[in-house]
């Protein structure tokens, strides 16, 4: 079974400062690990993964993440928040050692970025 | 030009009744699926579908069934609608291949209430 945890419902950050939104998995054989992130009324938009290689993955917007195979976590990082990246963050995990071709969610993290 | 497009985008129907959703993707992708997300925006996977084989997550009732004429439309068909299935409907699509590793496309979402 796969699994995935957001630990935070909710993440407040001022203008500016740099953000983490925490991710960690739970697989029986190796991940691979995706961000999405959703803005009201809208479906999921891709923003990053990790399939393999080096643990530090950039992806879009100035969004990046870094895989900890010890931790299991893989959490969402920008060193700069804008306003404009307020939305609803979501981690997802697929096994990519066992069958099937779905993927878990985690449960969502809503990201604040105040002026 | 829309990746992954869904009809109706809102569905407001009664108790009891049965309607379907459509999906279609024009990415050339070769594996579709359909996700239910509930008021607390937690995201569950209800189907995975290529031209080989459906997935079909055990707890989805049976109400529900996926149907796909052909490789780009995946629609979702659902009887005796009950009031425990009004969320937020997402298709997806992805290229699978031999691997699980391409991220998915997802539509608006299509908004289901029922009465």
């Amino acid at each position: 079974a796969q699994s995935v945890a957001q630990p935070e419902d909710q993440v407040n950050v001022a203008e500016g400062n740099p953000l983490t939104v925490k991710c960690t998995y739970s697989v029986s054989g190796n991940p691979y690990l995706f961000w999405y992130v959703q803005y009201p009324n809208r479906g999921l938009q891709f923003l990053l993964k990790y399939i393999t290689g080096d643990n530090l993955v950039k992806g879009s917007y100035g969004f990046e993440a870094e895989f900890n195979k010890s931790q299991t976590s893989f959490h969402l990082k920008k060193p700069s928040a804008l306003v404009s990246d307020s939305a609803l963050y979501f981690c997802a995990v697929r096994d990519r050692d066992n069958a099937g071709n779905m993927l878990t969610f985690g449960g969502g993290t809503r990201l604040m970025v105040k002026p | 030009d829309t990746a992954v497009s869904q009809t109706p985008k809102y569905l407001v129907t009664q108790m009891g009744n049965d309607k379907s959703i459509k999906c279609e993707q024009n990415l050339g992708h070769d594996t579709m699926y359909w996700y239910k997300q509930d008021s607390k925006k937690f995201l569950k996977i209800m189907f995975s579908y290529n031209n080989k084989e459906l997935i079909i997550n055990e707890t989805v009732p049976n109400r529900f069934s996926p149907k796909s004429p052909d490789k780009a439309h995946l629609n979702l068909h659902i009887n005796s609608l009950e009031l425990g299935d009004s969320a937020v409907y997402f298709c997806a699509s992805s290229q699978i291949g031999t691997s699980g590793r391409n991220e998915q496309y997802f539509g608006p979402g299509t908004r289901l209430t029922v009465t």
